[in-house]
């Protein structure tokens, strides 16, 4: 599974969209980018995946370069809810033998500020 | 419809012991995995199970064990307690064959700490 890089912290004004960064430079066709969080001392929570197209859901967006080597989760409007710890996971996708574990880094902590 | 459940939710042992967690998979799902969150760091897998046979392993010694009964429920089980232990312990669930599709859902974890 390719490895991802990401900013160990960010703020975010309340209210504002909260832009964070990932990059997977090493990422391979077959994979997917999927982006988790957790809140303090609770599981991890799914938010959105993609494979090379943009996609957004009722939690995000998520946005994906055209060489697929980096991606941005968008939280359009941050809640101080939104804040926690945000993981971008690439992994390919599960069946055919593939178990889909998940291979978390360090994520970036994201703070929401009044 | 319930998510994925774990108990307890809270556990202190010493080392040397053994001990047993439990996960309940979200309703319509037949895999679970097993992931250790230490203090301050991401989660790391532990393994995953599937048709009640373990399926994949992360790089963790032979004293975590696990089982997944016919209700798919599952047990990670863990022997001569170390102090390294010590973390919080996720289950997800998720369905095997639902493709990219197939997101893990975790439950709340139990918290193990080893004295």
């Amino acid at each position: 599974d390719a490895k991802t890089t990401q900013p160990p912290s960010m703020d975010c004004a309340e209210g504002r969209a909260a832009n964070l960064p990932c990059n997977h430079s090493t990422i391979s066709g077959n994979e997917y980018v999927y982006w988790y969080r957790q809140i303090h001392s609770q599981g991890p929570q799914y938010i959105i995946h993609g494979l090379k197209n943009n996609e957004t859901n009722e939690m995000a967006s998520l946005i994906i370069t055209e060489d697929r080597k980096s991606s941005t989760l968008i939280l359009p409007h941050a809640t101080l809810r939104d804040t926690a710890v945000y993981y971008c996971i690439v992994r390919v996708a599960s069946g055919s033998g593939n178990t889909g574990k998940l291979i978390f880094g360090q994520g970036t902590t994201l703070q929401v500020k009044p | 419809d319930a998510g994925v459940t774990q108990s307890p939710t809270h556990l202190i042992k010493t080392r040397g012991q053994q001990v047993t967690l439990r996960c309940s998979p979200k309703s319509g799902h037949d895999t679970v995995s097993w992931y250790q969150q230490a203090l301050g760091q991401g989660p790391q897998f532990i393994f995953q199970y599937y048709e009640e046979e373990e399926r994949q392993r992360g790089n963790f010694p032979d004293r975590f064990s696990g089982h997944q009964f016919p209700n798919y429920s599952s047990e990670l089980n863990v022997n001569a307690l170390l102090l390294g232990d010590s973390a919080l312990y996720l289950c997800a669930s998720s369905m095997v064959g639902q493709g990219v599709g197939n997101e893990q859902f975790f439950g709340p974890g139990t918290r193990l700490t080893v004295l």
